[in-house]
């Protein structure tokens, strides 16, 4: 049984279209994030939710909106899709309070054309 | 704030040791080490809490020293299977539970 599995695993989508990205943690861990990963692979935190609350909100664009409708669920909701947003979009979890490692999810690679 | 690593890169042989180095302007709780191959996720290596310990298993170890904000990753006797980018993550003493990661080390190893 996958730990983390994201949904869909590749994602090609035209501007300006509104897209959502899947994540589903069967590990019994409280709080779970995203990670945006660019070209240059600098590994980037968007969210995270500790049992469906916000934690933590980067300085992301409000076209990116996260919803976890239970703790093992954190999706993602990108609308008004633009070039920039092409990356590989991580879900990870962890059994929060800092003092564990975290498992991703194996990742959504997202292309804007 | 990003943490810095170094070196950027490396290139090994089969059976060589290298150490992999990430500093932090602040203060941390903790320094997080990942792997990651290509087109794969990044995969945990290790934690290390604030106290100074060092970690390891098999042949791969890491330590923490936290009055100089750094930690330094260690791969003795490498083996092909070490190849892809090391990651180091820190959380700082005011932002628990925020990881942020460092611009990564990517390491070959040939045979």
């Amino acid at each position: 049984d996958t730990a983390v599995s994201q949904t869909p695993k590749y994602l090609v989508t035209q501007m300006g279209n509104d897209k959502s990205i899947k994540c589903e943690q069967n590990l019994g861990h409280d709080t779970m994030y995203w990670y945006k990963q660019d070209s240059k692979k600098f590994l980037k935190i968007m969210f995270s939710y500790n049992n469906k609350e916000l934690i933590i909100n980067e300085t992301v664009p409000n076209r990116f909106s996260p919803k976890s409708p239970d703790k093992a669920h954190l999706n993602l909701h990108i609308n008004s899709l633009e070039l920039g947003d092409s990356a590989v979009y991580f879900c990870a979890s962890s059994l929060g309070s800092g003092d564990y490692g975290y498992t991703f999810g194996s990742g959504t690679r997202l292309t804007v054309v | 704030q990003q943490p810095v690593q170094s070196p950027q890169a490396v290139i090994l042989r089969e059976g060589e040791d290298a150490v992999i180095n990430c500093s932090s302007s602040k203060a941390l709780y903790s320094v997080h080490w990942y792997r990651q191959k290509h087109g794969e996720a990044p995969v945990f290596l290790m934690i290390l809490l604030k106290g100074g310990e060092q970690k390891g298993h098999e042949k791969i170890s890491a330590s923490f020293n936290e009055k100089k904000q750094q930690s330094s990753l260690y791969l003795t006797a490498s083996q092909l299977s070490y190849s892809g980018t090391y990651f180091c993550g820190t959380e700082d003493e005011t932002s628990y539970d925020k990881v942020i990661f460092g611009p990564g080390t990517s390491l070959s190893v040939i045979p």
